[in-house]
């Protein structure tokens, strides 16, 4: 059973359209993550929330922002998708002890 | 700022063979995570090693880890196609943050 949920898992968006991803999960977990991985490359951490506390990595441009209205959601916005940010963006979990990150499926975007 | 490096980036190898991948981190950290990546999949945990001198292994994997070198290693054992994927190691930094390699494309040939 998936434990991580990341839905759409493919979502094609025009440049400077607004988009939403969402990741759901039913760990429980404290901690959750935003990941983006451009091909061939290694995951990037944009930002993580610590239960209702939101961290954000320095260098993550501010297009980008994220809400976690309960334990179990939380939602990547992107304000104005450029071509540069097509993407696949994943979604994980940890317990905030240990870190052991559980990752979702992904979602994968391309911008038109 | 914490460096996560892999190496090599890019592996052929052929069934049967056996092989390393490194991993090199830049700062302290006792705790190291292994992961594998199937083309345009998520990421699947492999190994969680907590220790200095920790050692896992699954199947033809094997994962250890020097604290005090900065090191990890991923060793392959008679290698088969099925494990042709691209491998990342990732390290703590801070509290809850994971620093990934650049990860090491594994491709395996009969």
């Amino acid at each position: 059973d998936a434990m991580v949920i990341q839905n759409p898992r493919y979502q094609v968006t025009q440049f400077g359209k607004p988009v939403t991803l969402s990741c759901s999960q039913t760990l429980n977990h404290n901690v959750m993550y935003w990941y983006q991985q451009k091909s061939s490359q290694a995951p990037k951490l944009l930002f993580h929330y610590y239960d209702k506390d939101f961290n954000n990595e320095a260098d993550t441009p501010d297009n980008f922002q994220s809400r976690r209205p309960n334990t179990s959601f939380c939602f990547l916005d992107i304000r104005s998708p450029g071509l540069g940010d097509a993407a696949m963006y994943l979604c994980a979990t940890s317990t905030g002890l240990n870190t052991e990150a559980f990752f979702g499926q992904g979602t994968r975007l391309t911008v038109v | 700022e914490l460096k996560v490096e892999q190496n090599p980036l890019f592996l052929s190898m052929q069934e049967g063979k056996n092989y390393t991948i490194y991993c090199n981190y830049s700062t302290t950290s006792d705790r190291l995570y292994w992961y594998r990546q199937d083309p345009g999949k998520s990421l699947e945990s492999l190994f969680v090693l907590l220790s200095n001198g920790a050692v896992k292994q699954e199947g033809r994997l094997m994962a250890s880890l020097d604290t005090k070198a900065r090191l990890s290693t991923l060793h392959i054992t008679a290698a088969v196609h099925d494990l042709s994927a691209t491998y990342f190691c990732a390290v703590v930094r801070g509290a809850q943050k994971l620093v990934f390699g650049q990860g090491t494309r594994l491709t395996i040939n009969p």
